[in-house]
C-alpha cells in the first residue's frame, strides 16, 4: 500500500517548456487535488477533482491544467513554465464522508523553472 | 473564498517549555483541520474539529475550535524536539481545504 505517490521528485526547465506532473494513489479515494508551496507559505489549491472525469480550478489555476482519466491518477501539466511556477508541488488524495475530509499528500515534486 | 490567519509566524521554545499556535477566521467555519509538516516533508493530517466549543486531545496536543466556530488554537504541553516542524490549520469547505500560511516551531534542547 504505496499511498500516495509523485512523478518525478525533482525537476528543473527552462522558461517556456512544458511538462505533466502524475499523481496516483491506491486508496480508492474519490477526492484528488493539486497544491503549490511557496517558502514560507501555506499550500496553496491549483486544480481538484471529485471524481474520474472530472476537474475544477482552486485558488491559483492560471498557467495549469489537470486531467484525472482514471480514478487513481490526477495529472498536473504546465503547457510553458515560468519562472513564477518555482515551487513545491504537492499531490493529495482523500475520501469524504460525512464532512470528513482527511487528506493524504504524497512527498511533492521540487519545480524548479530558469 | 474563506481565509485563515495563523500567528505567530515562527515560534522558538526551548525543549519542555509549552507552545501554542492559533488560527483565526473572519467567517464561521464549518471544520477546522490541523496539519504537521516536518522540515522536507509533506504534510500530515492532525485532527479535524466539527462542533463549537469542540476539545480534542492527542497525547501533548490539545485542540480546540472556538464557540462561534471563528477560531481554533492547538496547544502542545512541554515540547520536544520531535514537535519541530510547521503547523496549518486548514478550513474545509464541501471537499476543499483553504491553510493558513502555518507556525513554524523550532524546539532547543
Amino acid at each position: 500500500n504505496a499511498g500516495v505517490t509523485q512523478t518525478p521528485k525533482f525537476r528543473v526547465l527552462k522558461t517556456g517548456q512544458s511538462m505533466t506532473l502524475l499523481c496516483a494513489q491506491d486508496m480508492n479515494h474519490e477526492y484528488m487535488y493539486w497544491y503549490r508551496q511557496d517558502p514560507g507559505m501555506g499550500l496553496r489549491l491549483i486544480h481538484y477533482s471529485v471524481g474520474e472525469g472530472t476537474t475544477a480550478k482552486g485558488e491559483v489555476p492560471d498557467g495549469y491544467n489537470v486531467s484525472r482519466l482514471k480514478k487513481q491518477n490526477f495529472l498536473l501539466g504546465l503547457e510553458s513554465a515560468a519562472p513564477s511556477q518555482t515551487s513545491v508541488y504537492f499531490c493529495a488524495s482523500s475520501y469524504l464522508e460525512f464532512a470528513y475530509n482527511e487528506q493524504f499528500f504524497g512527498p511533492g515534486t521540487r519545480l524548479t523553472v530558469l | 473564498g474563506q481565509q485563515v490567519m495563523q500567528i505567530p509566524q515562527y515560534q522558538h521554545v526551548q525543549e519542555g517549555e509549552d507552545f501554542t499556535t492559533y488560527c483565526n477566521s473572519s467567517t464561521t467555519l464549518s471544520n477546522i483541520q490541523w496539519y504537521k509538516q516536518r522540515p522536507g516533508g509533506h504534510p500530515v493530517f492532525l485532527i479535524q474539529l466539527v462542533k463549537s466549543g469542540e476539545v480534542k486531545k492527542q497525547k501533548r496536543l490539545t485542540f480546540q475550535f472556538g464557540e462561534a466556530k471563528k477560531n481554533s488554537s492547538l496547544h502542545i504541553t512541554a515540547t520536544q524536539t520531535t514537535d519541530v516542524g510547521t503547523y496549518f490549520c486548514a478550513a474545509e469547505r464541501a471537499g476543499k481545504s483553504t491553510f493558513g500560511d502555518g507556525t513554524t516551531l523550532t524546539v532547543k534542547p
